[in-house]
């Protein structure tokens, strides 16, 4: 069993929808929770960071983990064409870049 | 400000040969971690430099080596390469709670 479970998609959505992407994970030790963009040939993006259980909005996107469940979400609100990309959840017992383990990312496709 | 900078964005190497790629963190960013992201993949931690040293390493043979220097640059070095090394290496510097990724050198090995 991975680590970290994400499933590849891809999801495909019409523009304006609100699109949910999750993980589970099995490592109860995990603390910090992170969920990155990334675009074809290019390096990760980071969108959220958070750390333990609870809520963070930024603009259009909100991050949900759930340590009781072992579940983490991320909600893209009136999607858009330039989110089209592959979305990894990533996850690490301490922070500070130590070593995180990333899920294997959801190809999004946003359809204008 | 420049963000996190790798040299060179691609190559191509020989099956057996050696290969250095190379780092430069974030400005203020004293920790360096390597990744390596197979097509389709989620990015697979290598190792963390910290103040020069290794810190932490992950599930990789020890062809796999490193160093970072002085002003917190860092170097990735793959010894007698193999097929299954072709990926995307990457760079992720932080200097506090976040990390940030560079582009990625893209290594095939032929």
């Amino acid at each position: 069993q991975k680590e970290v479970e994400q499933d590849p998609g891809p999801l495909s959505v019409p523009e304006g929808a609100i699109v949910s992407l999750n993980c589970t994970y099995s490592n109860s030790a995990f603390q910090y929770f992170m969920w990155y963009r990334q675009y074809s040939r290019k390096g990760p993006e980071l969108l959220m960071y958070t750390y333990s259980s609870g809520n963070k909005e930024d603009g259009r996107f909100t991050a949900q983990v759930d340590k009781s469940s072992k579940y983490i979400s991320l909600f893209i609100r009136d999607s858009q064409p330039s989110d089209s990309a592959t979305y990894l959840c990533a996850m690490s017992e301490i922070g500070g870049g130590f070593k995180t383990i990333f899920g294997a990312g959801t190809r999004l496709f946003v359809k204008a | 400000d420049a963000g996190v900078t790798q040299s060179p964005t691609h190559l191509i190497k020989t099956r057996g040969q050696q290969v250095t790629l190379r780092c430069s963190p974030k400005s203020g960013h004293d920790t360096v971690s390597w990744y390596q992201q197979a097509l389709g993949q989620g990015p697979q931690f290598i190792f963390q430099y910290y103040e020069e040293e290794e810190r932490q390493r992950g599930n990789f043979p020890d062809r796999f080596s490193g160093h970072q220097f002085p002003n917190y640059s860092s170097e990735l070095n793959v010894n007698a390469l193999l097929l299954g090394d072709s990926a995307l290496y990457l760079c992720a510097s932080s200097g506090g709670t976040e990390a940030f990724f560079g582009q990625g050198t893209r290594l095939t090995v032929v």
